[in-house]
């Protein structure tokens, strides 16, 4: 198994207070991604990371931030959580085989956070 | 841009088959294939790239229709073990850096002895 934790893993919240989900990993893969789950809606992309200070947005970031200071970590924050912001975040990474820089392979999922915001 | 997966869920008896199908709207360089059992995190099962490439799963395999941007999973002869939700996911260029991978809303796939 690849080695990505997530921290924490179960949380609750109220509304309005700021929340940050860390992404841990031990292979050393240049690319970070985090995305929410929700039924029927499947995966969606927040942001992601393609290098150490180096992040973009995804599909659905608005009221999310992220940061990556170091390769291992890539924190996601909620400036100010909302209900619609419950759900079950997964971090993943992926390193491109060498000479194909800037294509995606296989992503490695983390375990979750299952996030709730009362 | 998100991909379409086809059927939404699937019911089958062991030794049955079935194909989950992927469209997208937009140009697509890879196609990538993920099971997510209940309460655990996706694991990859296979990716299909532009040129026919196909690196995956042994007992699963899939097509890519790069013209029609569309792909297929085929799971012949299903066990217990395929009970989970299928996701795809397209590749598609973000920026001058990469690229990243939007998924599907996924396939219920339940098979019963």
């Amino acid at each position: 198994d690849a080695g990505i934790t997530q921290s924490p893993r179960h949380k609750v919240t109220e509304t309005g207070t700021p929340v940050t989900l860390r992404c841990h990993q031990t292979e050393n893969h240049r690319y970070m991604y985090w995305y929410r789950q929700d039924p029927g809606h499947g995966l969606r992309l927040i942001h992601y990371s393609y290098g150490v200070k180096d992040t973009d947005k995804g599909e659905v970031s608005d009221g999310y931030s992220v940061s990556r200071s170091k390769t291992e970590d890539f924190l996601l924050t909620l400036e100010s959580a909302t209900s619609s912001q419950t759900s079950v975040y997964f971090c993943a990474i992926s390193e491109p085989p060498p000479g194909l820089a800037g294509i995606s392979y296989e992503q490695y999922f983390g375990p979750g956070t299952r996030l709730t915001v009362t | 841009q998100q991909p379409v997966q086809s059927p939404q869920a699937v019911i089958l008896r062991e030794g049955e088959d079935a194909v989950i199908n992927c469209s997208s709207s937009k140009a697509l360089y890879s196609v990538h294939w993920y099971r997510q059992k209940h309460g655990e995190a996706p694991v990859f099962l296979m990716i299909l790239l532009k040129g026919g490439e196909q690196k995956g799963h042994e007992k699963i395999s899939a097509s890519f229709n790069e013209k029609k941007q569309q792909s297929s999973l085929y799971l012949t002869a299903s066990q217990l073990s395929y009970s989970g939700t299928y996701f795809c996911g397209t590749e598609i260029a973000v920026n001058q850096a990469g690229t990243a991978l939007i998924f599907g809303k996924g396939t219920t796939l339940s098979v019963s002895s």
